[in-house]
C-alpha cells in the first residue's frame, strides 16, 4: 500500500487560508487522494478527493501536484471549527485491495 | 436516513470476556470497515468487507473476527478481550468498493478492557 506523508502539526490564524500538504512520492496511477478531518471527540469525516486534476467543493479545494507525489488541502478561510485532525489518504482502485489506510495525520490549531 | 450506527457507544470489559460490537448502515453500501483509534493516535484498519460474505483482513486483525451476513450489518467481535485492544472502535462504510466512494463514519464505540 502507497503510504502518505503529513506534518504532525500546524497552527493558522482565523480567517486565514490554510495549505495542508501531504507527501506521496510512491503513489501509482490508480491511487485516489482521499482527505478526512476528523473534530474532536468525533468520527472522521469525508473532505475532498482527486486523481489528477485539482478539485472544489463547498468545504476545500485540493490541488494535486503535476507528478501526483504530493497534494495540499486549502481551506480558504480558516474558522475554529475548522481546529481538527486532518488526514490525506490514498484510495487505490487498481490493485484489487480496496483498503483505506490512514496514518496519523496533520492536527490543526486555529487561533483566534 | 441513519447513516451509519454503532452500538454500544461506551463499553468496559474484564480480561477474558467476549463481546461485539454492533454495526448497521442503511445506505445499501457494499463496503463496511472496521478501524480503531488509541489516544493520540491515527485510525488503524481492523478488518473490511466489500459485500455480504465477503471479509478480509486489514492492518491489526489479530484478536478480531468480522461476519457479514448482510449488506446492512458488520459486527465486530472480541473472543477474549485484552487490555491492548482497550481504544475507540469506528465503523465506516462506503457506496461501492471499486469506486472511489468517500467513507462515512460512525460515531465510535469506547472500549475498555480491565
Amino acid at each position: 500500500d502507497a503510504k502518505t506523508t503529513q506534518p504532525n502539526s500546524m497552527e493558522s490564524n482565523e480567517e486565514e487560508p490554510v495549505h495542508l500538504p501531504c507527501n506521496h512520492s510512491t503513489i501509482s496511477g490508480t491511487d485516489y487522494i482521499h482527505w478526512y478531518r476528523q473534530l474532536p471527540s468525533q468520527g472522521p469525516e469525508y473532505v475532498i478527493h482527486g486523481l489528477t486534476s485539482n478539485v472544489n467543493n463547498r468545504m476545500a479545494s485540493l490541488a494535486i501536484a503535476e507528478d501526483r507525489k504530493s497534494s495540499t488541502l486549502i481551506l480558504h478561510r480558516a474558522t475554529l471549527r475548522d481546529a481538527a485532525v486532518y488526514y490525506c489518504i490514498l484510495r487505490d482502485v487498481g490493485s484489487g485491495t480496496y483498503k483505506y489506510i490512514f496514518g496519523t495525520g496533520t492536527r490543526l490549531k486555529v487561533l483566534a | 436516513n441513519a447513516g451509519v450506527t454503532q452500538t454500544p457507544k461506551f463499553q468496559v470489559l474484564k480480561t477474558g470476556q467476549s463481546m461485539t460490537l454492533q454495526c448497521a448502515q442503511d445506505m445499501n453500501h457494499e463496503y463496511m470497515s472496521w478501524y480503531r483509534q488509541d489516544p493520540g493516535m491515527g485510525l488503524r484498519l481492523i478488518h473490511y468487507s466489500v459485500g455480504a460474505g465477503i471479509t478480509d483482513q486489514g492492518e491489526v486483525p489479530n484478536g478480531y473476527n468480522v461476519s457479514r451476513s448482510t449488506t446492512e450489518d458488520f459486527p465486530l467481535r472480541l473472543l477474549s478481550a485484552a487490555p491492548s485492544q482497550t481504544s475507540v472502535y469506528f465503523c465506516a462504510s462506503s457506496p461501492s468498493w471499486e469506486r472511489t466512494g468517500e467513507l462515512f463514519f460512525g460515531e465510535g464505540s469506547r472500549l475498555t478492557v480491565l
